[in-house]
């Protein structure tokens, strides 16, 4: 489909690992965000990307937290020694224009993340 | 700090009634304000996305209104149908502030 993909769909680690989380946008979309959304709760934001560079990162919650986007398309996000803390779902989305424009933001299936 | 609230929380309705889904926001200078509907185990689905100059959008049985002097907006379903379940979420200001959703069934 044209969607929003997100792999994996699910993914256990142990606490303390190391954990990378894919995002591939709907192609030509030049916005992508990350967000977390914990059980029972609405998505927080994490970061924003414009192209290659993060335009906002203020939501990521502290510097075990990460991401990269080389090409302007797909985005990784990484998670160096995790904690409990850390499980929850995390959704990517695209937008054909960035913050502040008129264009909706497509949302992903997530990637469900347990921390063991 | 932008905050959003939604009301109410949960929401179980017999099949063919009419429903509105409440949300409200503190800063009124919102860039525009999005409402979506999430399945669950799944991403969200954008239903309307209302920008700061208009009032409302429609797109069959949704309807959705803006009143930004207020801080609310408001999601009126016409016709609920079982289909219609699912949590309903809006979000405001430039980076999407989503609040913590209405949980919505609909009975046959």
């Amino acid at each position: 489909g044209a969607g929003v993909s997100q792999t994996p769909s699910n993914k256990v680690t142990e606490k303390g690992k190391y954990v990378e989380l894919r995002c591939d946008p709907i192609s030509g979309h030049t916005a992508l965000y990350w967000y977390r959304q914990s059980l029972g709760q609405g998505p927080e934001f994490l970061i924003y990307f414009q192209g290659t560079g993060a335009a906002d990162d203020s939501g990521l919650p502290n510097d075990r937290f990460f991401a990269v986007r080389p090409e302007g398309s797909v985005s990784t996000l990484k998670i160096q020694r995790t904690e409990r803390g850390d499980s929850a779902v995390y959704l990517c989305a695209s937008s054909s224009t960035g913050q502040g424009a008129h264009q909706p933001q497509h949302f992903g299936d997530g990637t469900r993340l347990s921390i063991l | 700090k932008q905050e959003v609230t939604q009301i109410p929380a949960a929401l179980s309705v017999p099949e063919g009634e009419n429903l509105v889904l409440n949300c409200s926001f503190t800063d009124s200078a919102i860039y525009n304000l999005q409402w979506f509907r999430q399945d669950p185990g799944k991403g969200l689905t954008s239903l309307l996305l209302i920008q700061s100059s208009q009032r409302e959008q429609t797109s069959g049985r949704l309807n959705a209104s803006l009143d930004k002097s207020s801080g609310r907006s408001t999601l009126y379903i016409a016709a609920s149908q079982p289909g219609d379940s699912a949590t309903y979420l809006c979000a405001g200001t430039d980076k999407l502030i989503f609040g913590t959703g209405t949980r919505l069934q609909v009975f046959p």
